[in-house]
């Protein structure tokens, strides 16, 4: 499967927990952004990232998030002491290149769940 | 911000009818934009794109236009069938980024 692959699909956790999401971006592409989507609304812009650098993170919330893309491996995003407000269905996409007229192929998501 | 809406949220219509989904956009200097399908329990999958110097795109039994003038972009599904029942979103990119705004979406709900 050479798409964009996201684990673990479905993420339980108790408030006050930390979550970690993962993402491979398909082969090939340099470029991950992570996505927010509440049910029944559409997709929110989190974060952009290439290898070792947070490009734009406009979206992020300035405390308890935080996503990183190493050298090797998948990127992450990371929150911290859960709270019930941060369940949602977190996306992942990837580019090949950081040209803004290309589609963003996206991952099946992981589905955050906080008792 | 941005913002990008959708007129309808909900859409049914019969299999072999024609679908048109409607997105109006409000920054009028994006550059790109695209359609994208999404499944339940799956994250959206591309279906066709647009640049802002075109009017109109084709692709298999799907077609994009864009009118600039009113900043209003909408996807025509020809013969709907029982596969395209889905929630499609309207994505805007403003020139030069990387951000993609994305609209609530509309639900389309094919009858057999």
């Amino acid at each position: 499967n050479a798409g964009v692959m996201q684990n673990p699909r479905h993420l339980v956790r108790r408030r006050g927990q930390e979550a970690r999401l993962r993402c491979s971006p398909m082969k090939g592409h340099s470029h991950v952004y992570w996505y927010r989507q509440l049910p029944e609304e559409g997709l929110k812009f989190m974060v952009y990232l290439q290898k070792e650098n947070i490009i734009d993170e406009s979206g992020m919330p300035k405390e308890r998030f935080s996503a990183e893309f190493p050298k090797e491996g998948p990127s992450i995003l990371r929150i911290q002491q859960v709270v019930r407000g941060d369940s949602a269905a977190y996306f992942c996409a990837s580019s090949p290149t950081d040209r803004g007229n290309q589609p963003q192929h996206f991952g099946d998501g992981t589905r955050l769940s906080i008792l | 911000g941005e913002s990008v809406g959708l007129h309808l949220p909900t859409l049914s219509v019969q299999e072999g009818d024609n679908s048109i989904i409607n997105c109006a956009y409000s920054n009028s200097a994006s550059d790109y934009f695209i359609w994208y399908k999404q499944e339940s329990g799956k994250g959206p999958q591309f279906i066709i794109d647009i640049r802002s110097n075109m009017d109109k795109r084709q692709g298999q039994r799907v077609t994009v236009l864009l009118n600039k003038t009113v900043k209003h972009l909408s996807l025509q599904i020809a013969a709907t069938q029982p596969g395209d029942s889905a929630v499609y979103f309207c994505a805007e990119v403003p020139d030069n980024f990387n951000k993609f705004y994305f609209g609530s979406g509309t639900k389309l709900n094919v009858k057999p």
